[in-house]
């Protein structure tokens, strides 16, 4: 079964400065997606990347990057110019490309991330 | 842009009542889903629901839980009997083929079984 870590409980930046959450996550598959959700305190799942693993580039949007690591299993999500806006829970969540395992989320436990003015 | 929706955004009920949760999923989306979130813990996977059927569930999923697309555009997930420990914030997804991997969320019902 696939597992996602999220080895980062808590996290902090000051505003305008960069970060970077990490996720580390197992699987025996060679295709498959991999996604950051942004959680804030309304609780709404809010999509800020994806990435096919096939992909080799790292894919962006805006402010948000992620570096993806296949052989090491590894896809962390930064942050520049961070916002207040940004605060979050942020969950890095798995799906296989495989009709075997199913279309299924698997998320890791999560990282809160505090902006600090 | 299209959203999910869902209703109630919070409900409260007593223990061994039934409830219902509803989803509006995107229009032109084929495949949804359920996932809860207890308070503080990751977001776990429930069931999948494609052509009207199951398409996969969880060991969460047991026969208290069951769902349902009633008519061509709502997606329901009933709890029979409800448990205190069925307290969580429910979100539905929805997506539009299953080879397109993002599914994108509702914004939750919280429910609360006292």
């Amino acid at each position: 079964a696939q597992t996602v870590t999220q080895s980062q409980p808590e996290m902090s930046v000051q505003e305008a400065e960069t970060v970077t959450l990490s996720c580390t996550y197992d699987t025996s598959e060679s295709d498959y997606y991999l996604f950051w959700y942004k959680q804030p305190p309304s609780r709404q799942m809010i999509l800020v990347i994806r990435q096919e693993a096939y992909k080799q580039q790292n894919a962006t949007e805006n402010r948000f990057s992620v570096n993806f690591q296949k052989a090491a299993k590894s896809f962390s999500l930064k942050i520049s110019d961070s916002q207040l806006g940004d605060a979050a829970m942020y969950f890095c969540a798995y799906r296989s490309a495989t009709m075997e395992y199913g279309n299924k989320l698997v998320f890791g436990a999560g990282t809160i991330l505090r902006v600090k003015s | 842009e299209p959203e999910v929706t869902q209703t109630p955004s919070h409900q409260v009920t007593q223990m061994g009542q039934e409830v219902i949760l509803r989803c509006v999923p995107i229009s032109n989306h084929l495949y949804f889903y359920w996932y809860r979130q207890i308070l503080g813990q990751k977001v776990e996977f429930l069931v999948s629901f494609y052509n009207n059927e199951i398409s996969e569930k969880s060991e969460i999923f047991d026969d208290q839980f069951s769902v349902e697309r009633p008519d061509g555009s709502n997606f329901t997930l009933k709890i029979r009997s409800t448990k205190l420990e069925d307290s969580a914030m429910y979100f539905c997804a929805s997506s539009e083929t299953r080879s397109q991997e993002t599914q994108y969320f509702g914004p939750g019902t919280r429910l609360l079984v006292l």
